[in-house]
């Protein structure tokens, strides 16, 4: 089963609208998460790094007031897209690490977005 | 950047093995991660490397040489489930360690 459970797995909002996408690890705790975006037929790009009670670190490019995260819980990160446009449209995909390095980052199911 | 490269297309024959290489930039080089990926679904966990050699987990196998900043993933007896893309995926230090960076992925296509 899932060690990583990502919600909504679809969704569907109005330009100009919010959107927030959950990431839950499940049994274990995750002191840091990593949200990611995949283009259709593109690689994973790495959004940010959501860190447990501090701000989330993002990556050049990324806009931190549009895509906002909150990690309020050690199992509970939270992506929110603010002022949805189309071209967020996208496949957004959350990880968390398990434990030691290795064969232990987990992703989750991912979560689409189609912004009308 | 840390450029990871991996062909991005491949075809191979039911049955048949196939090889799809991976290269990256060795400086700060932490682990490589192979993960599979299939239209639409979040990637799946392959293998993961971090010392030179060949680890091998069923069907499917995964090569490291660190000193020259190059990978593999070996799939055997292949399936038409194997159809998918196939993500090479290094971490570096000072990054984080889990901080995936991610090639472009490989799509194989598996024929009757």
């Amino acid at each position: 089963g899932a060690v990583v459970s990502q919600h909504p797995s679809r969704v569907i909002c109005k330009s100009g609208t919010s959107v927030k996408i959950e990431c839950r690890s499940l049994d274990f705790q995750a002191t840091t998460m990593f949200w990611y975006r995949q283009f259709p037929k593109k690689s994973l790009m790495l959004m940010a790094t959501s860190n447990e009670g501090s701000k989330a670190t993002y990556e050049q490019g990324v806009e931190k007031d549009k895509f906002l995260i909150n990690h309020a819980s050690l199992t509970l990160s939270t992506l929110t897209v603010t002022s949805a446009h189309p071209e967020d449209s996208s496949f957004y995909i959350c990880s968390a690490p398990f434990g030691g390095p290795g064969n232990t980052i987990y992703f989750g199911e991912g979560s689409w977005l189609t912004v009308v | 950047g840390q450029n990871i490269d991996q062909p991005t297309e491949m075809t191979a024959t039911e049955g048949a093995i196939v090889q799809i290489n991976c290269t990256y930039q060795t400086s700060g080089f932490n682990g490589l991660f192979w993960y599979q990926q299939h239209a639409g679904e979040a990637p799946t966990f392959l293998s993961y490397n971090v010392l030179d050699g060949l680890e091998e987990k069923g069907r499917f196998s995964s090569f490291l040489s660190r000193s020259k900043g190059y990978s593999y993933l070996l799939l055997k007896e292949l399936q038409m489930k194997d159809s998918a893309s196939y993500l090479c995926a290094v971490t570096y230090s000072g990054a984080g360690s889990y901080q995936l960076t991610f090639g472009k992925g490989t799509k194989l296509s598996v024929i009757p």
